[in-house]
């Protein structure tokens, strides 16, 4: 079974431009996560969708962040503009379903620098 | 709220050793989730193991084993003859049943295995 995919791997940005990150959960799996992780910290939800709805958005930036799923599949995040405490790995899971209990299965992140 | 402490932030053992990564948390609910996650270098999140707080049974897989003490609020992690393979970033992360709540990390204890 294929885990969750992420592209780019690694991006390099100059402050106020914006970027685009891209999401595939595991087959199947309805919930997906993003988070942001910076240097030194452990990973933190920005955002939470079931299906192609958002389940809780409560600390994604949204002056200059959003995300969408249209069909209930791939994911994007875009960030715009970004500013350099941005700079993060931002990781993407997925479960199959929407329990607290379930495991969440993360992708290889994809590693951000803003200049 | 929620709240999860590895005080290590860095271990280093030399290979054969044995390494016990410590991780208190804090929660008011009676029901919870404890989990474990392995971060090696490529940057993906690997799942290690979940815990149910109403399921206090210690777990053994390989050379692995966890004690879970609801006494102390303690989720502890060990490995047995420690391999440079092991050497890792390990997360500790609690969601709780009810209310609001989302998956918390602590901040991560880096273990380095040396030959």
């Amino acid at each position: 079974e294929a885990g969750v995919a992420q592209s780019p791997r690694y991006k390099i940005i100059e402050k106020r431009q914006s970027v685009a990150f891209w999401c595939n959960p595991i087959s199947g799996h309805a919930t997906l996560y993003w988070y942001q992780q910076i240097l030194g910290q452990g990973p933190k939800l920005l955002i939470q969708f079931q299906n192609n709805g958002v389940v809780d958005d409560s600390q994604l930036p949204k002056d200059r962040f959003s995300a969408e799923r249209l069909k209930g599949v791939d994911s994007t995040l875009k960030i715009q503009p970004a500013k350099l405490e941005d700079s993060a790995v931002y990781l993407c899971a997925s479960t199959n379903r929407a329990g607290r209990q379930e495991t969440q299965y993360f992708g290889p992140g994809t590693r951000l620098l803003v200049l | 709220a929620q709240k999860v402490t590895q005080a290590q932030t860095e271990i280093s053992v030399v290979e054969k050793e044995d390494v016990t990564l410590d991780c208190v948390y804090e929660t008011r609910d009676t029901t919870y989730y404890l989990f474990w996650y392995k971060q090696p270098p490529s940057g993906e999140l690997v799942f290690l193991i979940r815990r149910n707080s109403f399921d206090e049974q210690n777990e053994i897989s390989g050379r692995y084993s966890w004690n879970f003490q609801k006494s102390t609020s303690s989720f502890n992690f060990t490995i047995t003859a420690s391999q440079v393979v092991d050497s890792a970033v390990y997360f500790c992360a609690l969601r709780e049943n009810s209310g609001y709540s989302t998956l918390t990390f602590g901040k991560g204890t880096m273990l380095l295995v040396s030959p």
